[in-house]
């Protein structure tokens, strides 16, 4: 069974620190993703690697930025948070071989609070 | 570019009623369709999948099939039940690196 983890379900902050989400896959999947999921908007898609130290803007990049230093761990990074970041950040993963190389597996989240 | 539209929620049903949740789409290519779910405080998980037109996903009593015609993956189940009340995700595989692209969701709430 293909296992995504992050490190917290649930964070609080302070408007301005400094943060690190936190996620593993241990598939051995050369594809990662972030996405926060807000209501009414779905999940849109923040940044995506697909290889160690690559990665690329996805549609709302703005404010965060990403680390892959391993294969298996995939880390956003809000240098500097602010209220209007609140909302549930999920991780997912996909591999390039087998039969279900389109299917992204997701983490549990989480749930991000700015105060 | 290529999206994804789902019929707005919330939807609320009785237990053993038929669902239909809408889904379409707009893509070049030949994606593959995709719905997840989500259960209250869990991540996504994948309920089922189609990869070319006509075909059928199914899983745990829910199935929808691939419209090119309609360009349509509708999602239904004939008797919900309370077990089945989550948030329900429409996609499609983009073009590259395996990237998907989400409708907006539907949450589902079933009443006893």
């Amino acid at each position: 069974d293909v296992k995504v983890t992050q490190s917290s379900r649930y964070l609080v902050k302070r408007t301005g620190e400094k943060v690190f989400l936190e996620c593993v896959q241990d598939m051995d999947h050369e594809n990662m993703f972030w996405y926060r999921q807000d209501p009414g908007l779905g999940l849109r898609l923040i940044y995506f690697s697909y290889d160690v130290k690559m990665k690329e803007k996805g549609d709302i990049p703005e404010g965060y930025s990403v680390s892959r230093e391993k294969k298996e761990r995939f880390s956003l990074i809000l240098e500097s948070a602010s209220t209007n970041q609140t909302s549930m950040y999920l991780c997912a993963s996909n591999g390039l071989a087998g039969e279900n190389t389109d299917t992204q597996y997701f983490g549990p989240g989480t749930r991000l609070t700015v105060l | 570019g290529n999206s994804v539209t789902q019929m707005e929620g919330p939807v609320t049903l009785s237990e053993e009623a038929f669902l239909t949740i809408n889904c379409t789409y707009t893509a070049t290519g030949y994606p593959s369709l995709f719905w997840y779910v989500q259960y209250p405080g869990e991540g996504l998980q994948l309920l089922l999948k189609a990869t070319k037109a006509d075909d059928k996903g199914s899983n745990k009593g829910f199935e929808a099939t691939y419209r090119k015609e309609t360009t349509s993956f509708h999602l239904e189940k004939g008797s919900v039940q309370v077990s089945d009340s989550a948030v329900y995700f429409c996609a499609l595989s983009g073009q590259d690196t395996g990237k998907l692209i989400f409708g907006q969701g539907t949450t589902l709430q079933v009443k006893p």
